[in-house]
């Protein structure tokens, strides 16, 4: 058990299918983030919320899109995705923004 | 921006033997680092971290050690297990105006024979 849970595990979406991952943690961490991890390639940081704002978007594309409704939870939401996109999606919490991460286990994402 | 690297992508190691993982990092204002390990379907797990006003530090079985002089970080696993079958990651911080954030390397698979 990391302390940060994300939902689904394993999700398959067509092109033009909207989802949401989730992430929740309970560790009373301020930061939350979500990263890409695509293989032989290192992590992607996405977005960074501190205290649930967001401030850090590292040029994602508009297709991915943020929430953050309080300090304990995180979703990402997904439209009209590209086939490169499918990737290992994780979420990290930090108490602050200069703390180690705690992991997640990932959304293991393919875009069919 | 700045980026961590790994020296070897894979390291194969009897079970029993002590390993010894290597990442090189470039800015040289970095202050703080953080080894993780990957198990398969897992995210990454904090292992062992190390300040700059630090050149060695020990857990239980790992240590990690600190180079400034030639930006070079390493994590030793005394008398590895195949529970240690995973990939390891280097990752330093770095400080911005817009806020601290960690950079990872692209990770060393570290796998156990019996």
């Amino acid at each position: 058990e990391t302390g940060v849970t994300q939902t689904p595990r394993h999700l398959v979406m067509g092109m033009t299918n909207k989802k949401s991952l989730k992430c929740e943690q309970h560790l009373g961490h301020n930061a939350m983030y979500w990263y890409k991890q695509s293989a032989k390639k290192p992590l992607e940081l996405m977005f960074v919320y501190n205290f649930k704002e967001q401030t850090e978007n590292n040029s994602v594309p508009s297709r991915f899109s943020p929430e953050c409704p309080n300090s304990s939870h995180l979703f990402l939401h997904l439209h009209t995705l590209q086939p490169e996109d499918s990737a290992l999606y994780l979420c990290a919490s930090s108490l602050n923004r200069d703390s180690p991460l705690h992991f997640g286990n990932g959304t293991r994402l393919t875009v069919t | 921006g700045e980026s961590v690297g790994l020296h070897l992508p894979t390291l194969s190691v009897q079970e029993g033997d002590n390993s010894i993982i290597n990442c090189a990092y470039s800015n040289s204002a970095s202050d703080y680092f953080i080894w993780y390990k990957q198990e398969s379907g897992k995210g990454p797990q904090f292992i062992i971290d190390i300040r700059s006003n630090m050149d060695k530090r020990q857990g239980q079985r790992v240590t990690v050690l600190l180079n400034k002089t030639v930006k070079h970080l390493s994590l030793q696993i005394a008398a590895t297990q195949p529970g240690d079958s995973a990939v390891y990651f280097c990752a330093e911080l770095n400080k911005w105006n817009t806020g601290n954030q960690f950079y990872f390397g692209t990770g060393t698979s570290l796998t156990v024979i019996p």
